[in-house]
């Protein structure tokens, strides 16, 4: 069964640091997405992504995060200068319609 | 008023119980609904959605939509120690030719005694 994967698993930074989580979304699918999750708290919406730019982004998505699909397979999320406030878990998800799958996540944490 | 609310719980049941998960929302808006479950550390699972108002079975799982009402259930039949997790509803607006954000659910933690 298709699956969306994510890697890395967890990845540890220090704060004003650049890190890029990179998705490997289902192939046939069209639309991308970022959320994440901080410990106890709800998913929430990062970015979508359709057509090689953003369709929408959130209060979240500062100047500081960007998403990229660099080839026909990647999807990444790029934070240019961590903030202790970003650790949380990131999950990219896709859909080619309502359904929206989502990724095992990669947890963010900055030190 | 948050857009979506649900009771975090903890709700434990006995094996072979019924549960209901349920969720109220204030956006008019919202057309799709959906659950997922999420086991501890690892990505949200779909279990299944509804477009607008009614029931939606699969297997022991039945997902009911009251847009008059702004409120979504989930019940799980004959409920298995197997279905422990944290269950989230998520909804999202009418698609303009797209697909649209999920707004999620804190989600509810659930734990099924053997």
């Amino acid at each position: 069964e298709p699956e969306v994967t994510q890697t890395p698993s967890h990845q540890v930074t220090q704060m004003g640091q650049e890190v890029i989580l990179r998705c490997v979304p289902i192939s046939n699918h069209l639309y991308f997405y970022w959320y994440r999750q901080i410990l106890g708290q709800k998913v929430e919406f990062l970015v979508s992504f359709y057509n090689n730019e953003i369709s929408e982004k959130s209060e979240i998505f500062d100047d500081q995060f960007s998403v990229e699909r660099p080839d026909g397979s990647n999807f990444t999320l790029k934070i240019r200068s961590t903030k202790l406030e970003d650790s949380a878990m990131y999950f990219c998800a896709s859909s080619e319609g309502v359904e929206q799958y989502f990724g095992p996540g990669t947890r963010l944490t900055v030190t | 008023q948050k857009e979506v609310e649900q009771d975090p719980g903890p709700l434990s049941v006995p094996e072979g119980a019924i549960v209901s998960l349920n969720c109220t929302y204030s956006n008019s808006a919202f057309q799709y609904f959906m659950w997922y479950r999420q086991y501890s550390r690892k990505g949200p699972e779909l279990l299944m959605y509804t477009y607008s108002s009614g029931n939606k079975e699969d297997g022991r799982f039945t997902a009911q939509v009251d847009k008059s009402s702004k409120y979504i259930s989930l019940f799980i039949r004959d409920s298995q120690p197997s279905d422990s997790a944290t269950y989230l509803c998520a909804m999202s607006a009418e698609s303009q030719g797209g697909s649209e954000k999920l707004v999620f659910g804190k989600g509810t933690k659930l734990t099924v005694n053997p």
